[in-house]
């Protein structure tokens, strides 16, 4: 299964919002809602920021909102701050137990 | 404090053989689905396996099926990961990763720090 389509990097300000959108296909993006998002800083762990395409986890900043049309899905980050600066890497459900990843996307905070 | 923690990384030549452990702790390990998520170095995140919270249900992704086991000591709150027929391209930093309960595949919540395989002779 080929990896989901994501931008290489996004920048944005200390306040502006950013979105980071992860592209696949009907067979997995567009043909469930389990779309999920990690963020993940220099050599640490990764860490689930979204799940089910648009649930957050406890202790999840309400900032970080995620959504689906068709087969792209998409996180924003609102009121940005400096240390959303990290690489996000969205993931999907891909159908016969088959889990595909994004390539990870870096955002600078400028 | 709810925490996984792997060990059993190394270097290993081609071919060869290692196992992952991860002990995990802070939580009623036996009731939570569990995977393997890999991590080539300067790379992207891989999925890697899945094993149920009974250990029945088994899956791998194409790359390594055959020549990775998955299983889980749940008396012993642990998960593990025997590598065989390692190649070069099984070089990462392999994380065990806690499935979120009562969603979707591919929600991990809870993840270890990381043990490092090199796989290079």
């Amino acid at each position: 299964q080929s990896a989901l389509t994501q931008p290489r990097s996004v920048s944005g300000s200390p306040g502006q919002s950013v979105t980071i959108s992860c592209t696949g296909t009907s067979s997995d993006v567009g043909g469930y809602n389990y779309v999920s998002w990690y963020q993940q800083h220099p050599g640490k762990a990764p860490k689930l920021m979204i799940y089910d395409v648009s649930k957050r986890p406890s202790g999840v900043p309400d900032r970080f909102s995620g959504s689906k049309s068709g087969n792209t899905a998409s996180l924003t980050i609102s009121g940005l701050q400096a240390e959303d600066e990290a690489d996000y890497y969205c993931c999907s459900y891909a159908g016969s137990f088959d889990v595909v990843f994004g390539g990870g996307t870096k955002l600078t905070v400028l | 404090e709810v925490q996984l923690v792997e060990s059993g990384g190394g270097l290993v030549q081609p071919g060869g053989s290692l196992r992952l452990s991860c002990a995990a702790s802070g939580f009623t390990f036996s009731s939570y689905e569990m995977n393997w998520v890999r991590q080539a170095p300067g790379k992207g995140l891989e999925w890697v396996s899945y094993i149920s919270s009974s250990g029945s249900t088994i899956y791998y992704a194409d790359s390594v099926k055959g020549r990775f086991t998955i299983s889980r000591d749940n008396a012993k709150n642990s998960l593990y990961l025997q590598m065989n027929s390692l190649r070069a391209e099984d070089t990462a930093v392999y994380y065990c990763a806690r499935a979120v309960a009562a969603a979707g595949v591919g929600a991990f919540d809870i993840w270890g720090q990381g043990t490092m395989v090199t796989v290079s002779s």
